[in-house]
């Protein structure tokens, strides 16, 4: 495979599930990033990787939670979501963290909460 | 904080013919980079065509061009003979340049959705 993947493409969970988003990136890249897309936002970043450590959460929720094992995978992992946390689940990888680097995005994860 | 403004929600094109979409900008900072992105209907998000603030000539890709104003904080991206390919919703992004604060930000605009009419 190739870019950046992403892991379920759908998904639907209740209020009171447990679930996680897989990403991988086979692009050698250093910096992953978690986005939220909705309709009625513009695209909002969530969590930023540089070399495995985090080194940005924007005031998301406690229920979202990020895990970067190694610098080709990120992880999501949702517990107790809310109505208004479905959304596309976009993930991104760059060279590394600065700005001078493009972002490659994966296809996303369409996340229902019901 | 930046902020990244794209007044056009939507916008149409004829096939061959040229349209330009605008987005400006906000920030304090000197040392910056634009990005145009492309995420055509159910597919991933790409790069279109990138512009480092420190540099004057405008970026092009071959159909694709920036008009960069710098001191108007204006970043427009022309397409030149529109395909129906293009058909997509187009963002506008600005990342910071600084190495620790805001390192790995993006800050994007609402984006625009094109049409392209055959």
């Amino acid at each position: 495979e190739t870019g950046v993947t992403q892991t379920p493409r759908h998904l639907v969970m209740g209020m009171t599930n447990k679930k996680s988003l897989k990403c991988e990136q086979h692009l050698g890249h250093n910096a992953m990033y978690w986005y939220k897309q909705s309709a009625k936002k513009p695209l909002e970043l969530m969590f930023v990787y540089n070399f495995k450590e985090q080194t940005e959460n924007n005031s998301v929720p406690s229920r979202f939670s990020p895990e970067c094992p190694n610098s080709s995978h990120l992880f999501l992992h949702l517990h107790t979501l809310q109505p208004e946390d479905s959304a596309l689940y976009l993930c991104a990888s760059s060279q590394d963290a600065r700005g001078s680097y493009e972002q490659y995005f994966g296809p996303g994860t369409r996340l229902t909460v019901t | 904080a930046q902020t990244v403004t794209q007044s056009q929600p939507e916008m149409s094109v004829q096939e061959a013919e040229t349209v330009t979409l605008s987005c400006t900008y906000d920030t304090s900072e000197s040392d910056y980079y634009l990005f145009w992105y492309k995420q055509p209907p159910s597919r991933q998000m790409i790069l279109v065509i990138r512009q480092e603030a420190y540099k004057q000539q405008n970026a092009t890709e071959n159909r694709f061009s920036v008009n960069f104003q710098k001191a108007a904080k204006s970043f427009s991206l022309k397409i030149s003979d529109s395909q129906l390919g293009d058909a997509a919703m187009y963002f506008c992004a600005y990342r910071s340049a600084r190495v620790n604060t805001n390192a790995g930000k993006s800050t994007f605009g609402d984006g625009t959705t094109l049409t392209v009419k055959p």
